[in-house]
């Protein structure tokens, strides 16, 4: 059982260019999520998916586009990165379906660094 | 927005000692409270729950205690080992949105050999 795997683990990308980051769960979670964190800090919410199909802005959605076409997908897309947006950017799942679902299991996460 | 935060950013304790980490959360419609642990290079790793309808519950060596009266979260570790190093993140789950967490900033645990 592989749980949520990111790919890719590490990306340097120059100024402008655009990048898409893959996550995929097996666990036939319904909510997905991307998270980012930056050094000394908790990890601040971008965007969510509470189903196939539909996807919500988060705490810091701006500079970033997401995709839930599969259940078991959820894509992360830069379309012009900027040096703000050097992150480690964590996938997450969970039921979610009830509050004691809560409970959210994350990817190994993603350094990308915006030169 | 409301937001939890935590008291300390760095503790170091002897091994073998109790660890005791704090959060503060501020918003007192919050009903569920999760701690993570996330070591270096890892991703957020689930430690204990709690729901707000409860004041305490224990697992294997730790103890998560809720005071909803002063909004404070804690994470106890018993005889704290080296394994146990890494930062530790409180998550609140709100009343209205219960499948989205918003995390605090995290503490950073140093277990002295």
């Amino acid at each position: 059982n592989a749980g949520v795997t990111q790919t890719p683990k590490f990306r340097v990308l120059k100024t402008g260019q655009s990048m898409t980051l893959l996550c995929a769960q097996d666990m036939n979670h319904e909510y997905m999520y991307w998270y980012r964190q930056d050094p000394g800090m908790g990890l601040r919410l971008i965007h969510y998916s509470v189903g196939e199909g539909t996807t919500a802005k988060g705490e810091v959605p701006d500079g970033y586009n997401v995709s839930r076409l599969k259940k078991q997908n959820f894509l992360l897309g830069l379309e012009s990165a900027a040096p703000s947006q050097t992150s480690v950017y964590f996938c997450a799942s969970s039921l979610g379906q009830t509050i004691m679902n809560t409970e959210a299991f994350f990817g190994q996460g993603t350094r990308l660094t915006v030169v | 927005g409301e937001s939890v935060g935590l008291h300390l950013p760095t503790l170091s304790v002897q091994e073998g000692d109790n660890s005791i980490i704090n959060c503060a959360y501020s918003n007192s419609a919050s009903d569920y409270f999760i701690w993570y642990k996330q070591e270096s290079g890892k991703g957020p790793q689930f430690i204990i729950d709690i729901r707000s309808n409860m004041d305490k519950r224990q697992g294997q060596r730790v103890t998560v205690l809720l005071n909803k009266t002063v909004k404070h979260l804690s994470l106890q570790i018993a005889a704290t080992q080296p394994g146990d190093s890494a930062v530790y993140f409180c998550a609140e789950s709100l009343m209205d949105s219960s499948y989205k967490l918003i995390f605090g900033s995290g503490t950073r645990l140093l277990v002295r050999p």
